[in-house]
């Protein structure tokens, strides 16, 4: 089955735009989707699809793809937007579903 | 609004089954372009996927699990369960039910609150 790789942590200053990354083969053929986990919190789904949010979902979350590539971006972070993100998305060869590691969002 | 539930016991004995229930409620888990997830997070790790299950019963579940798990469906409960066998204190982790909706965009839309499952003698 594939693999989605991110980078464990990525910091950025308040108010200030940052991209998380997701890489893997799964990507060239469906979108990711992507969560925010806050601690001791479920999951919570902020982007999907092409670029899609939730209701409820700030549109300062914002996500776009290219070749195996996926991103979330966070333009003018909040100190509320600290939390682990990961990425998710079909499997490219079966119904099977696969997560990214998860990268630690921290906002100076 | 659909709403995710987990039940089980909370501690389990090493080589003993895992046995969790995860109840819908406020939707109905027939409904079709859905599939429904467990998905485990051992503590301070990253989320990993165990295995969905559509309201028909077809079943598709992680490689690395495949030959310990079972997840079954009770539409008439519009319940979902899993089952994880021979555990070992690897198993510790929280357990969260999910709704997967399938198709063009694929993603785990609503989740259950978790419940921490610990494997110790």
């Amino acid at each position: 089955s594939s693999e989605l790789t991110q980078d464990p942590a990525v910091s950025v200053a308040l108010g200030q735009t940052v991209r998380i990354t997701c890489q893997g083969d799964s990507l060239r053929r469906y979108y990711a989707s992507w969560y925010q986990q806050k601690p001791g919190q479920a999951p919570v789904l902020v982007i999907y699809g092409k670029n899609n949010r939730p209701s409820g979902i700030p549109d300062r979350f914002s996500g776009s793809s290219s070749g195996n590539t996926a991103s979330l971006t966070i333009t003018g972070a909040q100190a509320e937007d600290e939390a682990d993100y990961y990425c998710n998305s079909r499997d490219s060869s079966d119904n099977h579903v696969v997560f990214g590691g998860g990268t630690k969002l921290t906002v100076l | 609004q659909l709403q995710l539930q987990e039940s089980g016991p909370g501690l389990v004995k090493p080589s003993e089954t895992l046995s969790l229930t995860c109840t819908v409620s406020g939707g109905s888990i027939s409904s079709s372009s859905y599939y429904w997830g467990w998905i485990r997070q051992p503590p301070g790790k990253g989320l990993e996927w165990i295995g969905t299950i559509y309201y028909s019963g077809s079943t598709y579940y992680n490689p690395s699990l495949k030959s310990r798990v079972t997840v079954s469906v009770d539409t008439s409960k519009n319940q979902f369960s899993l089952k994880l066998s021979s555990v070992t204190a690897a198993d510790t982790a929280v357990y969260y039910c999910a709704r997967w909706s399938y198709g063009g965009n694929n993603h785990f839309d609503y989740w259950g609150q978790g419940t921490l499952v610990t494997v110790a003698s």
